[in-house]
């Protein structure tokens, strides 16, 4: 059965603290990993796509790597900006034979001033 | 990034009554389009994944004749909660796929409070 299991579930951070956070996932298959930010009362914005292991994407502060069984998301020297839920989603396949995204339960960071 | 507006964005009804949310593509034509329900701090579930001018293809649990979809165009879906109950109240989300690439967009969300 495809799975996404992020961790950790809550992470409190200083400003300035770099931390990772990490997304395993077993799907049939992988046609791409996904990184989202949500914030509260709102729809998710799209940060990455990834596609293969040893791929990497960077975008501000973050930056987004991928293996086989698992990606991570690095935030170098946050800001209370960076606050927010971080969602992992991989692309698997739907009953249709089309594609759809399955979702972690998310991460929600915390950065203190 | 490709725009998805939702619309729209909260909306409290009563009991029993129906509530339509619309979720647009702006710049984009979308062949597929998703809804997702999501309770609080927790994750997108996936309810259902509709492409123009078939019939949508539901989740398992997912109550087709409570929850109807339409998606008349390349550029709009509708979700149309039935007879709501309050059990119905939650965060509705949709996301549209853009032709020939696989970036998944999100429109805003809409809170629905059923009273």
């Amino acid at each position: 059965e495809d799975q996404v299991t992020q961790s950790p579930e809550a992470l409190r951070l200083q400003e300035g603290e770099s931390s990772s956070l990490n997304c395993s996932y077993t799907v049939s298959g992988l046609r791409g990993l996904f990184w989202y930010r949500q914030d509260p009362g709102k729809g998710p914005e799209f940060l990455f796509t990834l596609y293969s292991a040893g791929e990497e994407k960077e975008k501000e502060r973050l930056k987004a790597t991928l293996t086989k069984k698992e990606s991570f998301l690095h935030i170098t020297a946050p800001k209370p900006e960076d606050s927010a839920t971080y969602l992992c989603a991989v692309q698997a396949r739907a009953k249709d034979s089309s594609y759809k995204l399955i979702f972690g339960s998310g991460t929600r960071l915390l950065v203190r001033p | 990034g490709a725009v998805v507006s939702q619309h729209p964005s909260w909306v409290i009804c009563k009991s029993g009554t129906s509530v339509k949310i619309e979720c647009r593509s702006l710049d984009f034509q979308a062949t597929t389009m998703f809804w997702y329900r999501q309770f609080p701090k927790q994750s997108l579930m996936l309810m259902a994944t509709s492409n123009e001018g078939s019939k949508a293809t539901y989740e398992q649990g997912v109550e087709k004749d409570k929850f109807l979809i339409n998606h008349a165009s390349l550029t709009l879906s509708t979700l149309t909660v039935t007879s709501a109950h309050p059990e119905d109240s939650s965060f509705y989300i949709c996301s549209a796929r853009d032709t020939g690439s696989w970036g998944a967009f999100f429109g805003q969300g809409t809170r629905l409070t059923v009273v």
